[in-house]
């Protein structure tokens, strides 16, 4: 089984400023998949950021980056130069093929960008 | 692209009742699956169907059935509803079975409560 925690239910950061969400994950799998899905007030999930897990190199997509620690299982989000449109629920989510690639996500992070 | 589209975005149904819930799937997508979102919780994988077949499913019981056609539109199909039953039911599909290498294209949902 794979399960994916969160463990900061709400975060506020100040636009302009850098904020990092925390996920960690737990898996027997030795090839997974690790996302970071947005989804804002309109319900619809938005794909934000990926990574392959036999990759070492971070993925990074404009001003979201991840800090991919595979030994300790973390995968962290870090969100720079945050604007007044990041605000949304964000959910980390893995996947593996004994799952056939379904995604398993955590319970999410509420992020508040304030001005 | 036209992106991935639901039907209804909401609806009210009672208990014991029937609900058939209907997705388009992006184009060229032959992998679709479905999740349930709890308020307040992330996404809970329900199945997948990769061209037509279900090849994944997750905790969920037999009363929850779903169809894949060929023309990439899918449905989820509810029998015997339940009160826990209310929720947000997102579609998701992908150009591969793995959905590792796109990702998943998600629809903004159908909210169903059941009362």
């Amino acid at each position: 089984a794979q399960t994916v925690t969160q463990s900061q239910p709400e975060m506020s950061v100040q636009e302009a400023e850098t904020v990092t969400l925390s996920c960690t994950y737990d898996t027997s799998e030795s090839n997974y998949y690790l996302f970071w899905y947005k989804q804002p007030p309109s319900r619809q999930m938005i794909l934000v950021i990926r990574q392959e897990a036999y990759k070492q190199q971070n993925a990074t997509e404009n001003r979201f980056s991840v800090n991919f620690q595979k030994a300790a299982k973390s995968f962290s989000l870090k969100i720079s130069d945050s604007q007044l449109g990041d605000t949304a629920m964000y959910f980390c989510a893995a996947s593996n093929s004994n799952s056939g690639y379904a995604l398993n996500f955590g319970k999410g992070t509420s992020l508040l960008v304030t001005p | 692209e036209t992106g991935v589209t639901q039907s209804p975005t909401h609806l009210i149904k009672t208990r014991g009742q029937q609900v058939t819930l209907r997705c388009s799937s992006q184009s060229g997508h032959n992998t679709v699956s479905w999740y349930q979102q709890a308020l307040g919780q992330g996404p809970q994988f329900i199945f997948q169907y990769y061209r037509e077949e279900e090849n994944g499913r997750g905790n969920f019981p037999p009363r929850f059935s779903g169809l894949q056609f060929p023309n990439y539109s899918s449905e989820l199909n509810v029998n015997a509803l339940e009160l826990d039953d209310s929720a947000l039911y997102l579609c998701a599909s992908s150009l591969t079975a793995t959905g590792g290498h796109h990702g998943y294209t998600f629809g903004s949902g159908t909210r169903l409560t059941v009362v």
